[in-house]
């Protein structure tokens, strides 16, 4: 079984403060971790995937397998960032996502 | 840009009655997905198609709900007969394989 934990349904932070979005996850085998953002009115869509370690609109996220966490971080909150964020584990035997439950971020001017 | 394609965008209908979704996904991706999001909640899997073949059901309501891919590319996903409980977006997705998912803009579904 697999189980992926976002334990805030709101986050409100001010322009230019840091932003963590918390992910924890439930994963007997290998895990996999994305982050998808969904923007007021537009598609669910991939914001960044661990395994690349890169930093997408100045999104990271690290695997901590010890914690078994994925938070997603950024520095300085902006206005646009305000969204909706999931959390979601790639099941690598069935080749398809466990989404958490979503967090709204609001960031406030 | 290619993006998924989904029909309606938004659906009322009363209980007992039957309804269709239509999903139209990117050009060469083989496989398909139907996900349910109640509100409130993150997307759930119904079914996941590879081509043609359904991959997984496990937690579609094979009692009322059923999803096709005749031809391995747009697909159908239908609810008879529709229930209260069945108000709820309906996301398709497809991928060429890879976990990252497109998504497409979804269906609302009210059922009175």
């Amino acid at each position: 079984a697999q189980r992926v934990t976002q334990p805030e349904k709101l986050l409100s932070v001010f322009k230019g403060a840091p932003v963590e979005l918390k992910c924890n996850y439930s994963y007997s085998g290998s895990p996999e971790l994305f982050w998808y953002v969904q923007y007021s009115r537009q598609r669910l869509q991939l914001l960044l995937r661990h395994i690349s370690r890169e930093s997408i609109k100045g999104f990271t996220a690290d695997l901590n397998k010890g914690e078994t966490s994925f938070h997603l971080k950024k520095p300085f909150a902006q206005e646009e960032d305000s969204a909706m964020y999931y959390c979601a584990l790639h099941r690598t035997g069935a080749n398809n996502l466990f989404f958490g439950t979503g967090t709204r971020l609001t960031v406030i001017p | 840009e290619a993006e998924v394609a989904q029909s309606p965008r938004y659906k009322i209908t009363e209980k007992s009655q039957a309804v269709a979704f239509w999903c139209d996904p990117i050009s060469g991706h083989a496989t398909l997905y139907w996900y349910r999001q109640i509100l409130g909640q993150g997307p759930e899997l119904l079914v996941q198609f590879q081509d043609e073949s359904v991959v997984d059901d496990s937690q579609l309501p094979k009692d009322r709900f059923s999803a096709e891919r005749l031809k391995g590319v747009d697909s159908t996903l239908k609810i008879q007969p529709a229930e209260l409980g069945d108000s709820a977006m309906y996301l398709c997705a497809s991928s060429i394989g890879t976990p990252e998912q497109f998504f497409g803009p979804g269906t609302r579904l009210t059922v009175l």
